[in-house]
């Protein structure tokens, strides 16, 4: 069935580095990818999302592309702040089963 | 702005209780969803509904059952609550299914303690 992972679960930075963080997916169909971002003590929210029609996605800052390739899935910035403090997830979207597979995440912690 | 509404935000029970997690989403959306949120697991879903009446199987439903009453509401319960489920659960809603239009609401999450 489909699957998402992401192996780095947890990454530590300074202001203004860069992030990078990388997902791969596995699917029988066209994947839709979604990053959904959780910040402390609040539900996961939508950060953005990619289609095979248009391979890369743009919002607060982030962009994510995928490469259908190697079937990842990767969110990037250029300069990280404090305030990207939260965990990170990415998602799938199963068009069958009318639902969203969500990778393990990965917890950014900005060191100020 | 989508709501999602989480009832209780904090609960403990002892192994064997019974246990109901409430849910109501305002946004006249036709999917709602229960997961539970575990380090190293992330977010796996349990049981999830596209209306009133109806339920789906997640991929970890064991132990839980699910009852969608109306529109509105969704709740989640666990008859013979087992340490295993201690937990984060989230509720989410969303007007589609699967589909490159979905978005997932969130609510706030009910920490579950079952001693």
């Amino acid at each position: 069935g489909d699957s998402v992972t992401q192996k780095q679960g947890q990454v530590t930075l300074s202001e203004d580095d860069f992030l990078f963080i990388n997902c791969t997916y596995s699917t029988t169909t066209y994947p839709t990818l979604f990053w959904y971002v959780q910040y402390p003590g609040q539900g996961p929210q939508l950060l953005l999302k990619v289609t095979t029609a248009n391979n890369k996605g743009i919002s607060r800052g982030f962009e994510a592309t995928y490469d259908k390739g190697t079937t990842s899935f990767h969110l990037q910035k250029a300069s990280v702040q404090e305030s990207d403090s939260a965990v990170y997830f990415c998602a799938l979207a199963n068009y069958n089963q009318g639902k969203l597979i969500f990778g393990q995440g990965t917890k950014l912690s900005i060191k100020p | 702005e989508a709501a999602v509404t989480q009832s209780p935000r904090n609960k403990v029970t002892v192994t064997g209780g019974n246990v109901t997690l409430s849910c109501r989403q305002t946004n006249s959306h036709n999917y709602m969803y229960w997961y539970r949120q575990d380090t190293g697991h992330g977010l796996r879903l349990i049981h999830y509904s596209y209306g009133a009446g109806n339920l789906q199987i997640g991929d970890v439903p064991d132990g839980y059952k699910a009852t969608r009453t109306t529109q509105e509401d969704f709740f989640l319960l666990l008859e013979l609550a087992s340490p295993s489920q201690t937990s984060l659960y989230f509720c989410a809603s969303s007007e589609t299914g699967g589909t490159s239009q979905n978005t997932l609401y969130f609510g706030a999450g009910t920490r579950l303690s079952v001693l």
